[in-house]
């Protein structure tokens, strides 16, 4: 089992539609990122939690340390936001380095 | 403000030959750390530095790979003898120096290293 474990692997909405992409780790962690990585491959850091929630824009992050489990929301979605979304943790064990779940690949239809 | 610099965008190689990449990281950043993203699979870490220090290399393949962070200069990541099976996306990510374990990492656009 992969530490890091994000549902859907895919996922296929219309333009306007919420969106949720959610993501389970199996370790205790000092933080949790949410990154997005364009079609042409770029990498933009979207979030890092700790505990609660953060908002910035359309986009919405939670996370539950007790469950092990956050979410990435985007309200009002664009076909803009077709992206492959990353959840990645740092574990409390001392290490800096961040351990990356498969990706979540969002396709928005106009 | 420049952000994570990576040089070159794309890089191919025969098999046998070596690979250099570069990384200038967000300019007062001093923690640098290297991503290697192969073709179809996630992001898995290789290395992390500071500045002339190699922090965690837990993920660094043992043989044919390293990596540093010169007090001057762009940190490198050097494949020797490179094999088709290196072709593969690597990212380089900084972040700052005096901030707490939690940082965010700013990500560079990667190198796409094609091995023929």
């Amino acid at each position: 089992k992969n530490e890091v474990e994000q549902s859907p692997q895919n996922l296929t909405a219309q333009e306007g539609e919420f969106i949720t992409i959610n993501c389970s780790y199996s370790v205790g962690i000092s933080a949790l990122h949410w990154l997005q990585q364009h079609p042409g491959g770029g990498i933009v850091s979207l979030f890092m939690l700790s505990s609660g929630k953060k908002k910035h824009g359309r986009l919405i992050a939670t996370i539950n340390i007790q469950e092990k489990h956050s979410s990435l929301h985007i309200t009002a979605s664009h076909p803009r936001d077709s992206a492959v979304y990353i959840c990645a943790v740092r574990s409390n064990f001392g290490n800096e380095k961040l351990t990356f779940g498969t990706g979540t690949r969002l396709t928005i239809i106009p | 403000n420049a952000g994570v610099m990576q040089n070159p965008r794309h890089l191919v190689r025969r098999r046998g030959q070596e690979a250099r990449l570069r990384c200038s990281p967000v300019k007062g950043h001093s923690h640098v750390y290297w991503y290697r993203q192969l073709p179809e699979e996630g992001l898995k870490f290789m290395v992390y530095l500071q500045k002339e220090n190699i922090i965690d290399e837990s993920g660094m393949p043992k043989e044919r790979f390293s990596a540093e962070f010169p007090k001057e200069g762009p940190s490198i990541l050097r494949i020797q003898q490179v094999v088709r099976g290196d072709s593969a996306a690597y990212f380089c990510a900084s972040s700052p120096l005096a901030g707490p374990r939690t940082d965010t990492q700013y990500f560079g656009p990667g190198t796409r290293l094609t091995v023929l």
